[in-house]
């Protein structure tokens, strides 16, 4: 059964402390994996999306990298304003539906 | 350039009551996506639009129901609501591409909070 992983559940960060935050998945066959992050109450805000493993992408402090088995959300010397949960979501093959995973919330100190 | 946008915001309704919910696409888009978020959980699949056409189902009743229309907007229908129907619904529209839409980013609309009482 297709599946995602985040990991930790929540995490607590001082400004500048520099951190990564994990998706593992399992799906059979994969099309596309995609970062997203929410704020509370709000609908998922686009980051990244990846489609093959090596592949990375960069966003001001935001890098996500892609492996064949998970992928990792790498946050350098956040800021208070980066305070949200993340969410990582997998495009299987054959199919048009995202799989989320239940998002990393993170909280920045100033 | 406009975003997805959802209708209404916030909604309260009863059990056993139906519910119809709104969206527009992204400009340029032509797919339509619903997903059901519970408090402290991940968007859940309910069902994709394209073409007018219901083209894929998640794990959810008969009791959702949808609609396309011809420049692309969506509804959302719930019948005889449940408790366990309260949650966040969000629509996520994309373009099909050459991929015919199974390569193309999703974008989120800000949601509508529905509470069954």
């Amino acid at each position: 059964e297709d599946q995602v992983t985040q990991s930790p559940e929540a995490l607590r960060l001082q400004e500048g402390e520099s951190s990564s935050l994990n998706c593992s998945y399992t799906v059979s066959g994969l099309r596309g994996l995609f970062w997203y992050r929410q704020d509370p109450g709000k609908g998922p805000e686009f980051l990244f999306t990846l489609y093959s493993a090596g592949e990375e992408k960069e966003k001001e402090r935001l890098k996500a990298t892609l492996t064949k088995k998970e992928s990792f959300l790498h946050i350098t010397a956040p800021k208070p304003e980066d305070s949200a949960t993340y969410l990582c979501a997998v495009q299987a093959s054959g199919t048009y539906k995202y799989i989320f995973g239940t998002g990393t919330r993170l909280k920045v100190l100033a | 350039d406009a975003g997805v946008t959802q209708s209404p915001t916030h909604l309260i309704k009863t059990r056993g009551q139906q519910v119809t919910l709104r969206c527009s696409p992204k400009s340029g888009h032509d797919t339509v996506s619903w997903y059901q978020q519970a408090l402290g959980q991940g968007p859940q699949f309910i069902f994709q639009y394209y073409e007018e056409e219901e083209r894929q189902r998640g794990n959810f009743p008969d009791r959702f129901s949808g609609h396309q229309f011809p420049n692309y907007s969506s509804e959302l229908n719930v019948n005889a609501l449940l408790l366990g129907d309260s949650a966040l619904y969000l629509c996520a529209s994309s373009w099909a591409g050459p991929s015919g839409g199974l390569q193309e980013t999703q974008y989120f609309g800000p949601g509508t909070r529905l509470l069954v009482l």
